[in-house]
């Protein structure tokens, strides 16, 4: 099974700073056949589902807002926040999948400093 | 707009078989997209389940493939899950979630229910 590991596990930015969550897989998810990436970044909020943010590790989901950002290829990811606002408070999760089981990262909270 | 609702029993005890279904609406369980569920333990991160296609196919995490059976009634609209022989590791939120169709993975979730705790005890 293909593990993902995220870091950190918790990171406090200020309002309006640049928040970056990374995300490593234990082998590569990128699929040869169409040079994509099999990585998708999802945010959940106290009490909420999680919500599809960006898959194809860039491509922002219709609605998300573009202040949120997704790179990288292979087995390393990036999500990034370029401006923090106070609705992002939330516990953010990359997944793949590329194979099955789907694996999902242990997942980073973010908080205001 | 899909909406997932997810219903049943909030207590199991240990060793019974925890039951949910969930309903769907604004989209046809016919459809070309996949069925999901993926538990999240109080505190702790998401775990995937397994997933149905219309054509009745399944797959299961092999982490829990011996106790897990997934099915779907069409006329209803909705798909359920089963899983035998809970114990208190069982404890979890429960979402179903539509799985996207892509390139290459039916693995993409992008509609989620709210979720329903289930909490297995006596």
């Amino acid at each position: 099974d293909i593990v993902m590991t995220q870091s950190p596990d918790s990171l406090a930015v200020s309002l309006g700073e640049r928040a970056t969550i990374n995300c490593k897989s234990s082998q590569s998810i990128l699929h040869t056949s169409n040079n994509k990436n099999y990585l998708a970044w999802y945010q959940q909020k106290p009490g909420q589902p999680p919500k599809l943010l960006i898959y194809w590790a860039s491509t922002r989901e219709s609605g998300v807002p573009d202040r949120f950002s997704g790179s990288g290829s292979g087995a390393d990811f990036t999500l990034t926040i370029s401006s923090l606002q106070a609705e992002d408070v939330a516990v953010y999760y990359c997944q793949q999948y590329y194979t099955t089981p789907p694996a999902f990262g242990q997942g980073t909270k973010v908080e205001i400093k | 707009q899909v909406q997932l609702q997810e219903s049943g029993p909030g207590l199991v005890e240990p060793s019974g078989t925890l039951s949910l279904t969930c309903a769907v609406s604004g989209a046809s369980i016919s459809s070309n997209n996949w069925w999901d569920w993926v538990r999240q333990p109080p505190g702790e991160g998401l775990q995937w389940i397994g997933e149905i296609y219309h054509s009745g196919t399944t797959y299961y995490n092999p982490s829990l493939k011996s106790r897990v059976t997934i099915s779907m009634d069409e006329s209803k609209n909705q798909f359920s899950l089963r899983l035998r022989s809970v114990t208190a590791a069982d404890t979890a939120v429960y979402y179903c979630a539509r799985g996207r169709l892509v390139d290459r993975s039916s693995l993409l979730f992008d509609y989620w229910g709210q979720g329903i705790l289930v909490t297995v005890s006596s």
